[in-house]
């Protein structure tokens, strides 16, 4: 099974700085890796994905990802962040093997917090 | 417009009375599953249902039971709901084919307590 780690719980920022939540995933063949967030009193919605080609990718709200296979990781970032950032990220991993359909594994979460 | 509905959004309940979380969705989604959100764990998945009539367990599927006699539906049982079982859940649904979680729906939640 897949193991996701969220090197942070809590990420406190001020507005208009940069921001990385980083996620590290155990080794695996092949993987799907997303971001989701959470908003309070909320479901999660999908940020983005990364699914194969290009190891950027970018998401909604001009967050974007870098999948880096030989550091097993998917770290977000974002370059300027807003207030409306303030919520809960979490990455989650899905693993094929051969022609079964994955799982998906979700991280403990990072809770980003943007002050004025 | 397309969701995911669960009901009730908050419910408190009492040691070994039974209850039903109830989920539906209105995309013709194959895939649905079960979630449980607990404070510094994330979330794990209980129960996951592949199409009608095809249900497996996730992670923690202890004490807890799933149906799937409809595409639309995914009720989650509590048969003798204990404490250790207070928790946030979600539902979510998506597409299964390709990869089924290109675009996964998730719930508002549930929010169970259990005194």
């Amino acid at each position: 099974a897949q193991s996701v780690t969220q090197l942070d719980s809590q990420v406190p920022v001020f507005e208009e700085a940069p921001v990385e939540l980083r996620c590290n995933y155990s080794s695996s063949v092949s993987v799907y890796l997303f971001w989701y967030v959470q908003y309070p009193n909320q479901g999660l919605q999908l940020l983005l994905k990364y699914l194969s080609g290009s190891t950027l990718v970018k998401g909604i709200n001009g967050f974007e990802a870098e999948f880096n296979k030989s550091q097993t990781s998917f770290h977000l970032r974002k370059p300027s962040v807003h207030i409306s950032d303030t919520a809960e990220y979490f990455c989650a991993v899905s693993e094929w093997r051969g022609s079964t359909l994955g799982r998906l594994y979700f991280g403990r979460g990072t809770q980003l917090t943007v002050w004025p | 417009e397309a969701q995911v509905t669960q009901n009730p959004r908050y419910l408190i309940t009492v040691t070994g009375k039974k209850l039903t979380v109830t989920c539906s969705q209105n995309m013709n989604h194959e895939y649905m599953s079960w979630y449980r959100q607990d404070p510094g764990l994330g979330l794990r998945q209980i129960y996951y249902s592949m199409n009608v009539e095809v249900t497996d367990k996730g992670d923690v599927p202890e004490g807890y039971k799933v149906s799937r006699k409809e595409k639309r539906n995914f009720p989650l049982i509590l048969e003798s709901p204990s404490p250790n079982q207070t928790s946030l859940y979600f539902c979510a649904s998506s597409a299964s084919q390709g990869v089924p979680f290109l675009s996964a729906f998730f719930g508002q939640g549930t929010r169970l307590t259990v005194v």
